[in-house]
């Protein structure tokens, strides 16, 4: 069974500080999505990195995938009241007969504290 | 705005009673996905839909039902609802192309008594 952890589970920071959001699979990724969800709202999908190595850029928000394709991170810099919410990491194998089907993380709550 | 609609919003419902929830998407999507979403499991796979008629069993079905009879909507049932079952549950499209980017409606909160 695919296990995908996300740490930290939660974070509270104060506004201007930095913060990295981490995620860690068991299996190779095919592809790797980052979403975003605020309250009362479904999933926002934020960027799909699918080569080892990979850096992705998002205004303050960078996105990188590990070389062996078995891990994420993403770092926010200088952080906002905006940046609030709740952060989705999601893996998928892709393969033959490709489902589409995606295993999430648990999700990293994130608070901005101005 | 990938076109996806949930009905309804919110439900509350006894033990015991079928609900349906329905997932309606404008763009011709084929496949479409039911996830349920509680406090520190992230999203999990209910069911799934490959195109109409064509269904498969995710990693929660149990107790869950889906139908797609055509390529717009796809239903959620639940067919005796358990108290276990209170939970969010979020309807998504899967975009075209090999990366299996996924969009999600606005989500509906079922709560079970």
């Amino acid at each position: 069974t695919q296990l995908l952890e996300q740490s930290p589970q939660f974070l509270s920071i104060q506004e201007g500080e930095n913060l990295t959001v981490y995620c860690n699979s068991s299996s190779v990724f095919s592809s790797l999505q980052w979403y975003r969800q605020e309250p009362g709202e479904g999933p926002v999908l934020l960027v799909t990195v699918v080569t080892g190595g990979e850096v992705k850029k998002l205004k303050r928000l960078t996105f990188q995938f590990g070389d062996a394709r078995k891990d994420s991170s993403l770092h926010i810099t200088a952080a906002q009241p905006g940046d609030t919410g709740l952060y989705l990491c999601a893996e998928s194998t892709g393969g033959s007969g490709n489902t589409g089907k995606l295993i999430f993380g648990q999700g990293t709550t994130l608070q901005v504290k101005p | 705005d990938a076109g996806i609609t949930q009905s309804p919003r919110h439900k509350v419902t006894e033990t015991g009673t079928p609900v349906t929830l329905r997932c309606h998407q404008t763009e011709n999507h084929r496949y479409m996905y039911w996830y349920r979403q509680d406090p520190g499991h992230g999203l999990r796979l209910i069911h799934y839909s490959y195109g109409v008629k064509d269904t498969d069993k995710g990693e929660v079905s149990d107790g869950y039902s889906v139908s797609r009879s055509k390529t717009e909507d796809f239903l959620l049932t639940l067919e005796s609802a358990t108290s276990s079952q209170t939970s969010v549950y979020f309807c998504a499209i899967r975009s075209g192309g090999s990366r299996n980017e996924q969009f999600f409606g606005p989500g509906t909160r079922l709560t079970v008594l």
